[in-house]
């Protein structure tokens, strides 16, 4: 079956450390994003690559690190100097523009202790 | 920048009802989509709308690119539907989205 996976569903971290979500695809799609949600508010991109070896940053990128060394592959890292990285992460694909379909994975929820 | 507003925050509804969940936005914009998010997290996308009106079973979806807004109908709602429905716009051939803050929706048997 074609999808986008993410793991683990649930991560508990102690502060300070860092931390990798892992999220793939097997859509063949060459854009991937990496979404932040917090209670109350709506979606905010972290994230986003185009294409392969390349990725940009997206409204609340610091504090996160990204690589897209596949195509199908777009791991986030929350490094220690993320101040409040407790959130649900979305990770999403899609063929290419903003008008093209979203398929999101079914999130991580990092809780850091 | 993109405001995007979603009406109403929170909506509770008997089973059976007609359902409204209306977005306006405040720049024009290339495409509005609708997604829907379950109590488990995940999200899927219901429609993707750069003009007129989309149907797919139960639920129908509305833009008026004149007057920046677009409607999300629900007909015969039922407990399944509860979910948060949200709004996000795209523009033009940038890649971001803008998303809403959603709309909780619950609907009672």
């Amino acid at each position: 079956d074609g999808g986008i996976t993410q793991s683990p569903k649930y991560l508990f971290r102690k502060e300070g450390q860092n931390v990798t979500l892992s999220c793939e695809q097997n859509l063949n799609h060459d854009a991937m994003y990496w979404y932040r949600q917090d209670p109350g508010q709506g979606l905010r991109l972290i994230y986003y690559s185009q294409i392969v070896n390349d990725f940009q940053k997206g409204d609340i990128a610091e504090g996160y690190s990204v690589s897209r060394e596949k195509k199908e592959s777009f791991p986030l890292t929350v490094t220690s100097a993320q101040k409040n990285p407790t959130a649900f992460y979305l990770c999403a694909s899609s063929i290419g523009r903003a008008t093209d379909t979203q398929y999101f994975g079914p999130g991580t929820r990092l809780t850091v202790l | 920048k993109n405001e995007v507003e979603q009406s109403p925050q929170n909506l509770t509804a008997q089973e059976g009802e007609f359902i409204t969940i209306n977005c306006s936005y405040s720049v024009g914009i290339s495409a509005l989509h609708w997604l829907q998010q379950h109590p488990g997290g995940g999200i899927v996308s219901l429609f993707m709308l750069s003009s007129g009106k989309k149907k797919h079973g139960r639920l129908i979806a509305t833009i008026n690119i004149q007057e920046k807004h677009s409607s999300l109908h629900i007909t015969a709602s039922h407990p399944r539907d509860s979910a948060v429905y949200i709004c996000a716009l795209g523009e033009g051939s940038n890649y971001k989205l803008t998303f809403g803050k959603g709309t909780l929706l619950t609907v009672n048997p």
